[in-house]
């Protein structure tokens, strides 16, 4: 089947300890994108990576870093989280890089940093 | 980024047409989305518009887009208990990135 995998789906964490939260697809997609969304605020894009080793910030980057190693894995890195870091979490790729707004999106990752 | 701006909150009886209403700002945005978001799930596609077009239609869903206001709608006809979810309406800008709008919460009342 096809899908974005994310891991773990539900973290409560200690402000400070790194945590990573996964996340793979198996459909060979070049394009893969990181969001968070709070209520109110919508979707924002915390970073994109348009193939592998090739990442770029999006709008909401502060306090996050990502690697791009393989082609189907994208994490997500907190490497000191904080409060304001309390959200839900999207992974989500798309068959296209000119046009990437064929999104396919994992299930949610939330996350509770006390 | 761009800014997509939704109403909030929309409540309907099942069976009536649901309109979700959206305004723009990328004039260049080259694809119009319209995203449906059930609870506890991630964001699934449901339909797109290509910006030199200004109605699409899918079996019950009806795109309108009004490129002189940036204004973008999505219609439901028959809307019926499945369809309670947050809809997101998105803009492409550059060429790899996608502006989303809040979300609009539609309830649909049996």
């Amino acid at each position: 089947e096809a899908q974005v995998t994310q891991n773990p789906r539900y973290l409560i964490t200690v402000t400070g300890k790194k945590l990573t939260v996964t996340c793979s697809q198996n459909m060979n997609h070049e394009y893969m994108s990181w969001y968070r969304q709070d209520p109110g605020l919508g979707l924002r894009q915390i970073y994109y990576s348009m193939n592998v080793e090739v990442t770029d910030k999006g709008d909401v980057p502060e306090g996050y870093k990502v690697s791009r190693k393989e082609k189907r894995n994208f994490p997500l890195i907190l490497e000191s989280p904080s409060p304001n870091q309390t959200s839900l979490y999207f992974c989500a790729s798309s068959p296209q890089v000119a046009n990437t707004g064929e999104l396919f999106f994992g299930e949610g990752s939330r996350l509770t940093v006390l | 980024g761009e800014d997509v701006e939704q109403s909030l909150f929309l409540s309907v009886r099942e069976g009536d047409s649901s309109v979700i209403n959206c305004t723009y700002t990328d004039s260049s945005s080259t694809y119009l989305y319209w995203y449906k978001q059930e609870p506890g799930a991630g964001l699934q596609l449901l339909t797109y518009i290509f910006s030199n077009m200004d109605m699409k239609q899918d079996q019950r869903l009806t795109v309108l887009l009004n490129k002189k206001d940036k204004h973008l709608s999505l219609r439901i006809a028959d809307t019926q208990t499945g369809d309670s979810a947050i809809y997101f309406c998105a803009e492409s800008y550059g060429n790899n990135r996608l502006a989303f709008g809040k979300g609009n919460q539609v309830v649909v009342i049996p």
